[in-house]
């Protein structure tokens, strides 16, 4: 069966370091991947998405940045930190046919 | 601009009764309207999918219809328990392989 894990589960960190998410899956090959963010009591914001290795859409003109240097892993970071950045830091994936998402845990991130 | 919108106010219901969910959108010819469930702390848990060439979809409790002239969907669950109790998000997947979500309904099931 497929997992994904990201980690860590919590964060915090000051403003204007860096920050680096991970998340992995497991059990399937070539998924489309997703970086979403959502602030307290709102939806999901879709920030990146990736169809393969090196292949990385972004969303969201922002300070944050995605990489996928393996198939099933996808990074999410940024060289300083804002305030706004604070948030619930969601992966996820799809197979390639874009029906239902499968979400990781989530990072809890807090930028002071 | 593109717009995905749900009720903010929670929905209180009483045990028993059916609970309807409304999801709006404008700007958008999705190909698929999906469903999930969040629980506080996690990830979102798919639900059900419904394309735009269906009016509707079921599965168990819970019940979607998909009426893209009103550019709505409607989500119920019926015979709700306290279990149902969650915030329920749409998503609509208007091409290929992006998902734009809505802010989520907060449903509370009154035993």
């Amino acid at each position: 069966s497929q997992t994904i894990h990201q980690w860590p589960a919590t964060l915090v960190q000051p403003v204007g370091s860096p920050l680096s998410l991970e998340c992995t899956v497991e059990g399937t090959s070539n998924p489309n991947l997703y970086w979403y963010r959502q602030a307290a009591g709102r939806g999901l914001q879709l920030l990146f998405y990736s169809v393969g290795i090196g292949q990385i859409s972004s969303e969201v003109p922002q300070n944050l940045s995605a990489s996928r240097p393996q198939d099933r892993q996808f990074i999410l970071s940024s060289k300083k930190l804002l305030l706004s950045d604070s948030g619930f830091y969601l992966c996820a994936w799809t197979s390639g046919r874009a029906d239902e998402q499968f979400f990781g845990p989530g990072t809890r991130l807090t930028v002071l | 601009s593109q717009k995905i919108e749900q009720n903010s106010e929670a929905l209180n219901i009483q045990e028993g009764k059916t609970a309807t969910l409304t999801c709006n959108y404008t700007n958008y010819s999705p190909a698929y309207l999906q469903w999930y469930r969040q629980d506080p702390g996690r990830g979102p848990v798919f639900l059900l999918l419904i394309r735009e060439n269906e009016k509707e979809k079921r599965k168990e409790r819970l019940k979607v219809t998909f009426d893209t002239t009103l550019k709505q969907s409607l989500f119920h669950i019926t015979a709700s328990q306290p279990a149902d109790s969650a915030t329920y998000l749409c998503a609509l997947a208007p091409l290929g392989n992006k998902f734009y979500f809505g802010s989520g309904t907060k449903l509370n099931v009154k035993p």
